[in-house]
């Protein structure tokens, strides 16, 4: 299994201020054959079901607001709001999705400072 | 708009079965854009994958479950359905319904259902 893991566990931003999440694979998600990075962003909020932010790595979800936006290659990876909303705290997670089992990370919670 | 809801499993007793559906509305199962999954989330934790499967009844399964686990689509009935087998106590948890695009790739999730919480207990 392809272990993710997320940094940090936790982060405490000022409303303005820029978030970043970062997210290591235990190994390579990116497919040669397509240049593309198996690794998706997703956005939970309390008692609703995780949403869809980023997938290819850096490709925003249609719908999705500008100040997020994903980045890196390989293992390694950043989801990264630009200027904190208070609609923006939540639980984030990052999944690879280039092979069974898909896994996710454990989960960054984003808080207001 | 796409719409997928969970059925209520109710209460399950440890060492039954575990059977779910998902029904969608606003979209189809037997698109071939689309392929259908299942995730789950214990109280308080992260989320695991469970398995997914293709409008054609392609199916792929975490390894960890896939001894007791069975995931089919009815798309006359536009739902598809989970059953686990010999359930216990580690299989406590927010179960949900979700939809990939094809063109995305099998794992990835872009709609989901609001999630059913399943009990198991004697």
């Amino acid at each position: 299994d392809i272990v993710m893991t997320q940094s940090p566990d936790s982060l405490a931003v000022s409303l303005g201020e820029r978030a970043t999440i970062n997210c290591k694979s235990g190994q390579s998600v990116l497919y040669s054959s397509n240049n593309k990075n198996y690794l998706a962003w997703y956005q939970q909020k309390p008692g609703q079901p995780p949403k869809l932010l980023i997938y290819w790595a850096s490709t925003r979800e249609s719908g999705v607001p500008e100040r997020f936006s994903g980045s890196g290659s390989g293992t390694d990876f950043t989801l990264t709001i630009s200027s904190l909303q208070a609609e923006d705290v939540a639980l984030y997670f990052c999944q690879q999705y280039y092979s069974t089992p898909y896994t996710f990370g454990q989960g960054t919670k984003l808080e207001m400072k | 708009q796409l719409k997928l809801q969970e059925s209520d499993p109710g209460l399950v007793k440890p060492s039954e079965t575990l059977s779910l559906t998902c029904t969608v509305s606003g979209g189809s199962t037997g698109s071939t854009d689309y392929f259908w999954g299942w995730i789950r989330q214990p109280p308080g934790k992260g989320l695991e994958w469970i398995g997914s499967i293709s409008y054609s009844g392609t199916t792929y399964y975490n390894p960890s479950l896939k001894s007791r686990l069975t995931i089919s689509v009815d798309t006359s009935k536009n739902q598809f359905s989970l059953t686990l087998s010999s359930v216990t106590a580690a299989d406590m948890a927010v179960y949900y319904c979700a939809r990939g695009r094809v063109i995305i790739s099998v794992g990835a999730f872009d709609v989901w259902g609001q999630g059913t919480m399943v009990i198991v207990s004697s």
